[in-house]
């Protein structure tokens, strides 16, 4: 049973123009969000994060939505460079049970030059 | 610069042979956990320990897996026998606990079981 889903495999996306991917969420019990990026041959790095208290959390390039009614979160990127091509995995705790992360199965973005 | 070392890097061996992947979390994080990446799950946890006693290991086959922190600078993970199907990538990470909720990984162990 998944609780993080990340329906989307895969995404193509050109160089300059916003990516965005996204993620869904079974438990209501989740409040903390976190994406982490994906290259080749290395470990996942976390990327970005959000607390269920806020709607929306923005670094630089990088800004992820929540919208907990539809148990639904969204990182977008802007504007995508090619270094930003991964995997790049949501995943979800529930802060409050001090419990792991639980990801979902990660969508690869390639940007093209 | 801090990082979570795992070793080895890769790893070919035997069907039914023992195999032991190890991993030196961040000095200072108290929760270290192990997952697992294949093509079909993502990132699957296998076991987590906090403060060096083991939380969940739900996601570990008891039979032929098992996970232990000799100290707080050591975690390993051992499967014995192994099989085909556990082959995949082993990803160990180490968290500072309450004031950052975020994991930080190791580059992983690729392990191929023939």
């Amino acid at each position: 049973d998944q609780q993080v889903k990340q329906n989307s495999p895969s995404l193509s996306v050109q160089e300059g123009r916003i990516s965005i991917l996204n993620c869904d969420y079974t438990n209501s019990m989740f409040d903390y969000f976190l994406w982490y990026k994906k290259y080749p041959a290395e470990g996942p790095t976390f990327l970005i994060s959000i607390s269920s208290i806020k709607d929306k959390n923005e670094d630089g390039r990088f800004t992820v939505f929540l919208n907990k009614s539809a148990k639904h979160l969204s990182l977008h990127i802007v504007p995508s460079q090619p270094g930003d091509s991964a995997v790049y995995f949501c995943a979800a705790l529930r802060n409050s049970g001090n419990t792991p992360l639980v990801f979902g199965k990660g969508t690869r973005l390639s940007v093209i030059a | 610069d801090a990082r979570v070392t795992q070793t080895p890097r890769h790893k070919v061996t035997e069907m039914g042979q023992e195999v032991t992947m190890r991993c030196q979390p961040i000095l200072g994080h108290n929760t270290v956990f192990w997952y697992r990446q294949t093509m079909m799950q993502g990132l699957e946890l296998l076991a987590y320990f906090r403060n060096r006693a083991p939380l969940d290991d739900s996601g570990m086959p008891k039979d032929r897996f098992s996970a232990e922190m000799p100290d707080a600078t050591l975690a390993t993970l051992k499967i014995q026998p192994s099989e085909p199907r556990d082959s995949a990538v082993y990803f160990c990470a180490s968290g500072p606990g309450a004031a950052n909720l975020a994991a930080f990984f190791g580059q992983g162990t690729r392990l191929t079981v023939v």
